[in-house]
């Protein structure tokens, strides 16, 4: 199993660009996340989608657009860059748990992808 | 409030010794989950361990254990018989609620401990 996979891993953008961040998995699982990561922070959530055509909002949803039309993929897409986008994105993936024990709701990450904006 | 915090910006340890890498929470639910991940230079986020708030037991996966006291929200991660490839930033995190709902399986992390493994 490939897991979760995203691309680019790099990308260098000018200020007012736009592009799209691909992730996709082959888990089957329900679950699927946008986090972004800045130096020497830890990772904070984008945007997640608990199913097919269903997302919502995490901590820093400004400045960054998903969607989610199969249970697979899950594109973010950075509408007019600016430099503070700049940062390590990942995408993650987790099945459904079971009340009381989330246990079986280990988020499984892709490699990551580093976005630079100036 | 910071709900995940991990005030030990850096360790170092020497190789074959244990260490303890400290994380407290805050939340008012009475059911959340607590995860450590680790991430080399690579880049990567690898998933360590998980507890559970209604886990009598501390949890243990291999050569990693959970230190896990809930009156004192707390949540340190135990490496015993560090190695070199040990070295890493290593990540606390929670999740809130029961689970029941996507929102409810959002990790908020803290903002890490690089982990240095001297030989």
């Amino acid at each position: 199993n490939a897991g979760v996979t995203q691309t680019p891993k790099f990308r260098i953008l000018k200020i007012g660009q736009s592009m799209t961040l691909q992730c996709t998995q082959d888990m089957n699982h329900n679950y699927m996340y946008w986090y972004r990561q800045d130096p020497g922070m830890g990772l904070k959530l984008i945007y997640y989608s608990v199913g097919a055509g269903i997302t919502d909002k995490g901590e820093v949803p400004n400045g960054y657009n998903v969607s989610r039309s199969t249970t697979e993929d899950f594109p973010l897409r950075l509408e007019l860059a600016a430099p503070s986008q700049t940062s390590v994105y990942f995408c993650a993936s987790s099945p459904p748990g079971r009340k009381r024990d989330s246990g079986a709701n280990v988020l499984t990450f892709g490699a990551g992808s580093r976005l630079t904006v100036l | 409030a910071q709900k995940i915090t991990q005030t030990q910006p850096g360790m170092f340890v020497q190789e074959k010794e244990a260490v303890t890498l400290d994380c407290t929470y805050d939340t008012s639910d009475q059911s959340y989950g607590l995860f450590w991940y680790k991430q080399p230079s690579s880049g990567e986020m690898i998933f360590l361990i998980y507890q559970g708030s209604y886990d009598e037991q501390n949890a243990t996966e291999g050569r990693y254990s959970l230190n896990f006291q809930k009156a004192r929200k707390s949540a340190n991660l135990v490496i015993s018989a560090s190695q070199l490839g040990d070295s890493a930033m290593y990540f606390c995190a929670m999740r809130e609620g029961q689970g029941s709902g996507g929102s409810n399986y959002k990790l908020t992390f803290g903002k890490g401990t690089l982990l240095t493994v001297n030989p």
